[in-house]
């Protein structure tokens, strides 16, 4: 079975600074997806950024970009010149390309953004 | 477009009691999946439905179940509910299975007491 880990479960940026959440998972899969979600206290689960395990090539989503180290089984976010509104959990998801069609989350982030 | 609209938003069930909870899929969007969130155990897949087809389901008592509709709305039931039952439940809608992502809605969030 998959599993997905987030190491830190809080962390804190200055506004308009740069902070990198930190993910990885474990798979004996070589195909699947791997997602950020962010969840605001409104509490919907937000897609911010997704990434194809087949593809070497780092997604990027306006201020939002992930470093994925496929041998390292590692997924980061990173999140540049952070914003008051980026404050919120954010979760790191895997799902298998052929396998189950649900999502594996890790335990989450708090992000906080201090002005 | 409107998105993923989960009803209600509150609920407040005495235990062994039983519950429905709804969900309306985006529109197009034929698979809908159901996840639990607490504190202690994060957010676990319950159950996901295809075209009326449940295709799979997750870790827990059959005291949970769910069915689909042939608009794509979607339904889960618990029954005989239990304390720790209590939770925000949210579902997510997806038009390729999630390949793309789901949209999730805002959830229900249901206290047992």
């Amino acid at each position: 079975a998959q599993t997905v880990t987030q190491s830190q479960p809080e962390m804190s940026v200055q506004e308009a600074e740069t902070v990198t959440l930190s993910c990885t998972y474990d798979t004996s899969e070589s195909d699947y997806y791997l997602f950020w979600y962010k969840q605001p206290p409104s509490r919907q689960m937000i897609l911010v950024i997704r990434q194809e395990a087949y593809k070497q090539q780092n997604a990027t989503e306006n201020r939002f970009s992930v470093n994925f180290q496929k041998a390292a089984k590692s997924f980061s976010l990173k999140i540049s010149d952070s914003q008051l509104g980026d404050a919120a959990m954010y979760f790191c998801a895997y799902r298998s390309f052929e396998g189950a069609q649900k999502l594996v989350f890790g335990q989450g982030t708090r992000l906080t953004i201090n002005p | 477009k409107a998105g993923v609209t989960q009803t209600p938003r509150y609920l407040i069930k005495t235990r062994g009691q039983q519950v429905t909870l709804s969900c309306s899929p985006i529109s197009g969007h034929r698979s809908v999946s159901w996840y639990q969130q607490t504190p202690g155990q994060g957010l676990q897949f319950l159950f996901e439905y295809f075209s009326e087809t449940q295709r799979n389901k997750g870790n827990f008592p059959g005291r949970f179940s769910g069915r689909q509709f042939s608009n794509s709305r979607s339904e889960m039931n618990v029954s005989t509910l239990e304390l720790g039952d209590s939770a925000l439940y949210l579902c997510a809608s997806s038009l390729d299975r999630g390949m793309r992502g789901y949209t999730f809605g805002s959830g229900t969030r249901l206290t047992v007491v």
